[in-house]
């Protein structure tokens, strides 16, 4: 168990909806990372927000866009879904002492867009 | 542009050696690592290398040189356990890590 948890484990909705994913990172971790992975694939960097405020952008589509709230805690909104946007949505948190940190992921969203 | 490349699949036996390999293009450099995923999982730290040289941890040992922008992932004694995806991963300038495609290994009794 790394610490970091995300809810919901599966989502499942249609074309053009819109969801939320929710992140909590491990106690005292500043820093929250988003990523998508879709299948067989590797990870993509979407998003990283330190204490707050965003840090570093990926590969991030318009339709989607994060947020870190005061109690660190994370949520990825994805809009106007399409079906390449079925994934797994993986959270990671990492202390941010510099360049030598780990990140710790979360066990992932699998969103389900029909 | 920036890119690592790592093999897409390698095959080896139970308790034989395989080496994974990562070579990297970014606009800077403050680290490699070495992350596994079990397929469905999610992906876990396995090492990290800021400096040229081998750092062992158990069965796993990671390298790296710079100078050729070049770095490996050792497994040893290979268990059936072992089987899962492993991914490269440079820390850029800036604070995001850049990912390799990552490398399915499979292995077989």
């Amino acid at each position: 168990d790394s610490g970091v948890t995300q809810t919901p484990k599966h989502l499942i909705t249609a074309t053009g909806q819109r969801v939320t994913l929710r992140c909590s990172p491990r106690s005292g971790d500043l820093s929250v990372y988003w990523y998508q992975q879709s299948l067989d694939q590797g990870l993509q960097f979407l998003i990283q927000y330190y204490n707050g405020e965003e840090r570093a952008k990926g590969n991030i589509l318009e339709r989607f866009s994060a947020q870190q709230f005061p109690d660190l805690h994370s949520e990825l909104n994805l809009s106007s879904l399409e079906l390449g946007d079925s994934a797994l949505y993986f959270c990671a948190s990492s202390a941010d002492r510099g360049y030598t940190d780990t990140q710790y992921f979360g066990p992932g969203t699998r969103l389900t867009v029909l | 542009g920036q890119s690592l490349e790592q093999p897409s699949e390698v095959t080896a036996v139970e308790g034989a050696i395989v080496q994974i390999n990562c070579t990297y293009q970014t606009s800077g450099f403050y680290g490699l690592s070495w992350y596994q995923q079990h397929d469905g999982g999610a992906p876990t730290f396995l090492s990290y290398n800021a400096l040229d040289g081998l750092e062992e941890t158990g069965r796993f040992s990671s390298f790296l040189s710079r100078s050729d922008s070049y770095g490996y992932l050792l497994l040893q004694e290979l268990q059936m356990k072992d089987s899962a995806s492993y991914f490269c991963a440079v820390r850029d300038i800036g604070y995001q890590l850049i990912w390799g495609a990552g490398t399915k290994l499979i292995i077989k009794p």
